[in-house]
């Protein structure tokens, strides 16, 4: 079984300031790692998969991960956010060999003008 | 649009009355999840379903819930004599393989309002 730790629930941030959104997993097999964004009222949509290979993993809308494999982290981050990224992230695992995904409880950022 | 549809959007239902929730996964896809948000928290996995078949029910409370996802047609999410606490969003989920790399492509949700 696997399990998904997001460390801060709000994260409240100035626009065009950096930011990091913290998750830890856990997991006695191998795992794929996602981040999704979830808008007001709308489903989830994927921001970046990490599968294999490089650690670092860019995603979309300037949004990039790191996985750390002796930490079982992997942190979200962006140089710099605008109003528009407000809104829930979730950090995601799933084992490469069965089919669900187990989220974590999500982080809200909210970025202030 | 090629993408999971699910409806209702919105669904009001008085205490004791039944819920039913639909999701037609994506074109391709034979394999739907179905999450439940709750209020302030994050998705709760509920059921994994391939055609035909339940492959995971582990998260799916023991009574009053049920899922399908029949040779033609939709999934189907089905509460019977839904209580207060089973407000919530519901959101479904597809995916091409499950041994793949997993990316889950999700509807917009249904909302389930109980009076």
């Amino acid at each position: 079984a696997q399990s998904v730790t997001q460390l801060d629930s709000q994260v409240p941030v100035f626009e065009e300031a950096p930011v990091e959104l913290r998750c830890n997993y856990s997991s006695s097999v191998s795992v794929y790692l996602f981040w999704y964004v979830q808008y007001p009222n709308q489903g989830l949509q994927l921001l970046l998969k990490y599968l294999s290979g490089s650690t670092l993993v860019k995603g979309i809308n300037g949004f990039e991960a790191e996985f750390n494999k002796s930490q079982t982290s992997f942190h979200l981050r962006k140089p710099s956010v605008h109003i528009s990224d407000t809104a829930e992230y979730f950090c995601a695992v799933k084992d490469t060999n069965a089919g669900k995904s187990t989220f974590g409880d999500g982080t809200t950022l909210t970025v202030k003008p | 649009n090629a993408g999971v549809m699910q409806n209702p959007r919105h669904l009001v239902r008085r205490r004791g009355q039944e819920a039913r929730l639909r999701c037609s996964p994506m074109k391709g896809h034979s394999h739907v999840y179905w999450y439940r948000q709750l209020p302030e928290e994050g998705l709760k996995f509920m059921v994994y379903l391939q055609k035909e078949n339940i492959i995971d029910e582990s998260g799916m409370p023991k009574e009053r819930f049920s899922a399908e996802f029949p040779k033609e047609g939709p999934s189907i999410l089905r509460i019977q004599q839904v209580v207060r606490g089973d407000s919530a969003a519901y959101f479904c989920a597809s995916s091409q393989s499950a041994l793949g790399t997993g990316e889950l492509f999700f509807g917009e949700g249904s909302r389930l309002t109980v009076l």
